[in-house]
């Protein structure tokens, strides 16, 4: 079946470091990737999403390119802000409609000032 | 417009007892998904609903089931609770014709 594999965390940066979160997937077809960020005591938000290869998908600083050749969706940021720490979540789902999301474990991220 | 609402947000019960939590999803989402968060074992996929049909399920044991209901509400309910069953219970809805799902805030889930 379908999985995702992400970095194992805690990971820990000072403020305006470099931040990558690797994740790598297993899947049939064409899956959408995205990545979650889920604060203390809340749900999850999504963070940013790319439907197919070489898209790229970008939001608040962060990025990620859906990589089908290496089956890869890299999280990147250039400058990470202590108001960043929180539990990053990369996620696939099915294509045709599914509702179904598979997810990584989880990497916290803790930014130190 | 109103995110997606979970209540109760934080829930005891005993080993035995059952439990329903409840999921009112963004108005006009017509779909309603249920996770189950655990330290354990992660983000796992429950169940799915779409406009009262259940429409994909994951691979839990038959004591936890849902429903949806007329107006998208949606409720999961276990039964006969284990210590394992102790975990942040999310639910995400959809609008109809695809794109993002939002997730609400969780019913933590407690099992004594």
């Amino acid at each position: 079946g379908n999985s995702v594999t992400q970095m194992e965390g805690p990971v820990t940066l000072s403020e305006e470091a470099f931040l990558t979160i690797n994740c790598t997937y297993t899947a049939t077809g064409y899956p959408s990737l995205f990545w979650y960020v889920q604060y203390p005591g809340e749900g999850l938000q999504l963070l940013l999403k790319a439907t197919k290869a070489d898209d790229k998908g970008s939001n608040k600083g962060f990025e990620a390119t859906y990589r089908k050749e290496t089956t890869s969706f890299h999280l990147e940021k250039g400058s990470v802000q202590v108001s960043d720490s929180a539990v990053y979540f990369c996620a696939l789902s099915d294509q045709g409609g599914s509702e179904k999301l598979v997810f990584g474990k989880g990497t916290k991220l803790t930014v130190n000032p | 417009k109103a995110g997606v609402t979970q209540t109760p947000r934080y829930l005891i019960k005993t080993r035995g007892q059952q439990v329903t939590l409840s999921c009112s999803p963004i108005s006009g989402h017509r779909s309603v998904s249920w996770y189950q968060q655990t330290p354990g074992q992660g983000l796992q996929f429950l169940f799915e609903y779409f406009s009262e049909t259940q429409r994909n399920k994951g691979n839990f044991p038959g004591r936890f089931s849902g429903r949806q209901f007329s107006n998208s509400r949606s409720e999961m309910n276990v039964s006969t609770l284990e210590l394992g069953d102790s975990a942040l219970y999310l639910c995400a809805s959809r609008a109809n014709g695809g794109g993002e799902q939002y997730f609400g805030p969780g019913t933590r889930l407690t099992v004594t």
